[in-house]
């Protein structure tokens, strides 16, 4: 089946760095993806909806200039944390579109992010 | 405004009991979307189901079963002979159409006791 690798899995930065968190469909092209922040014991919360070639699509509230998203390419999108700060922990999931006969959405394995 | 409400925060029963999952759903639009997610303890989703406001018919898949019934706007999610290995947080999710954005539940933890 369709995979999404997401990586890394679990990151510990100081507070004032930035994060990059990547995203890639292993086996399609995937032209949407979506970027979620999930605190503990909570649900999904949808931070952006990336489209590939051009600018992400931010749910209200979402700072775009603190959450960098890039999808350059079909198969990958990135999701920058700038200026991490200790309110920034959170985990981290995206999920990939895929279109066509049986389509679906898949998603990573999350990131932890634990800001110092 | 599209809405999904899962009532039960938390679910405990013994080893192959069987178990319903609650999800009620709110949405004005005549085309959308049903989806049960399954999040073990690892943190990764897993897709379970997905299924089309036109289709109606119940769907069974191995142990796990789903009624979908428009005129209570539920999409209840069934476990039945319920393993430990079921042990998760579920989510039901709703999308308006086929983009995908989804709404999610605030999903039901399951615990199967031994």
């Amino acid at each position: 089946g369709a995979v999404v690798s997401q990586h890394p899995s679990w990151v510990i930065c100081k507070s004032g760095t930035s994060v990059k968190i990547e995203c890639r469909s292993l086996d399609f092209q995937a032209t949407t993806m979506f970027w979620y922040r999930q605190f503990p014991k909570q649900s999904l919360m949808l931070m952006a909806t990336s489209n590939e070639g051009s600018k992400a699509t931010y749910e209200q509230g979402v700072e775009k200039d603190k959450f960098l998203i890039n999808h350059a390419s079909l198969t990958l999108s990135t999701l920058t944390v700038t200026s991490a700060h200790p309110e920034d922990s959170s985990f981290y999931i995206c999920s990939a579109r895929r279109t066509g006969p049986g389509e679906k959405l898949f998603f990573g394995s999350g990131t932890q992010l634990s800001v110092l | 405004a599209q809405k999904v409400t899962q009532a039960q925060t938390e679910i405990s029963v013994v080893e192959k009991e069987d178990v319903t999952l609650d999800c009620v759903y709110e949405t004005r639009d005549t085309t959308y979307y049903l989806f049960w997610y399954k999040q073990p303890p690892s943190g990764e989703l897993v897709f379970l189901i997905r299924r089309n406001s036109f289709d109606e018919q119940n769907e069974i898949s191995g142990r796990y079963s789903w009624n979908f019934q428009k005129s209570t706007s539920s999409f209840n999610f069934t476990i039945t002979a319920s393993q430990v290995v079921d042990s998760a947080v579920y989510f039901c999710a709703l999308s308006g159409d086929s983009n995908y954005q989804l709404i999610w539940g605030a999903g039901t933890k399951l615990i199967i006791k031994p």
